[in-house]
């Protein structure tokens, strides 16, 4: 089963442009996660969010969480062709583990 | 190399065919995950361990599958009588974590093992 949706499915966009990736959920959360999975290559963890955080930065990556509206994104500003890969959002309660979205595709282009 | 280790990278069987792989952590992880993943889809959770210990495994996960963590280092998932549907991204993770299951878990991924059922 799946915890996470992102949207959009798919983004393409010119390199320097920013990405949005939104991300709903169904249950309450612990923490909220994004990961980057280059294909055929596994993830590999960006950012966390704790529940009780409305927003964190790292570098070119600026995560929200709205814990009313069950719902977190994902902006990545100035974007690089390197950046091309899927983005994944994953969230847990106490005691669970880790559950992932269906991911976000995203193609940068020179 | 200090990551998360998987062996074999691929992975061809016919159907009916028992697979076994494995998954070496990285080395102060007393953690360690098996995912799923197929195309288009985010990984699904299989079973976790904390040291040698499995404590958690999906409903979903048929008795086919099975996990072992002998000395709370390596890890293999042996699938029995594979089926076509079994085809997937097998995708191993760990984590350096003493609190609650589920608090701040932040994952280190393998490469992952892609299985191919003919």
């Amino acid at each position: 089963s799946q915890q996470g949706e992102e949207d959009p499915q798919a983004l393409s966009i010119q390199e320097g442009e920013n990405a949005t990736m939104n991300c709903s959920y169904k249950t309450s959360i612990n923490n909220l996660q994004w990961y980057r999975q280059n294909s055929g290559r596994g993830l590999v963890h960006l950012i966390l969010i704790r529940s009780n955080e409305r927003e964190k930065h790292s570098g070119r990556l600026r995560v929200t969480l709205d814990t009313s509206k069950k719902s977190s994104s994902l902006l990545i500003t100035a974007s690089r062709a390197a950046d091309t890969a899927s983005y994944f959002c994953a969230s847990n309660q106490a005691g669970t583990a880790l559950i992932f979205g269906k991911g976000t595709t995203l193609s940068v282009s020179s | 190399d200090t990551g998360v280790s998987q062996n074999p990278r691929h992975k061809i069987t016919k159907r009916g065919q028992n697979v076994t792989f494995r998954c070496d952590p990285i080395s102060e992880h007393n953690r360690l995950y098996w995912y799923r993943q197929t195309l288009g889809q985010g990984p699904e959770f299989l079973t976790y361990f904390q040291n040698e210990a499995q404590l958690e495994k999906s409903r979903l996960l048929s008795d086919r599958f099975s996990a072992e963590r002998p000395k709370g280092s390596f890890s293999t998932l042996e699938i029995q009588r594979t089926e076509q549907g079994d085809s997937a991204m097998y995708l191993c993770a760990s984590s350096k974590n003493f609190g609650e299951f589920g608090t701040n878990e932040k994952l280190f991924f393998g490469s992952g093992t892609q299985l191919s059922v003919l």
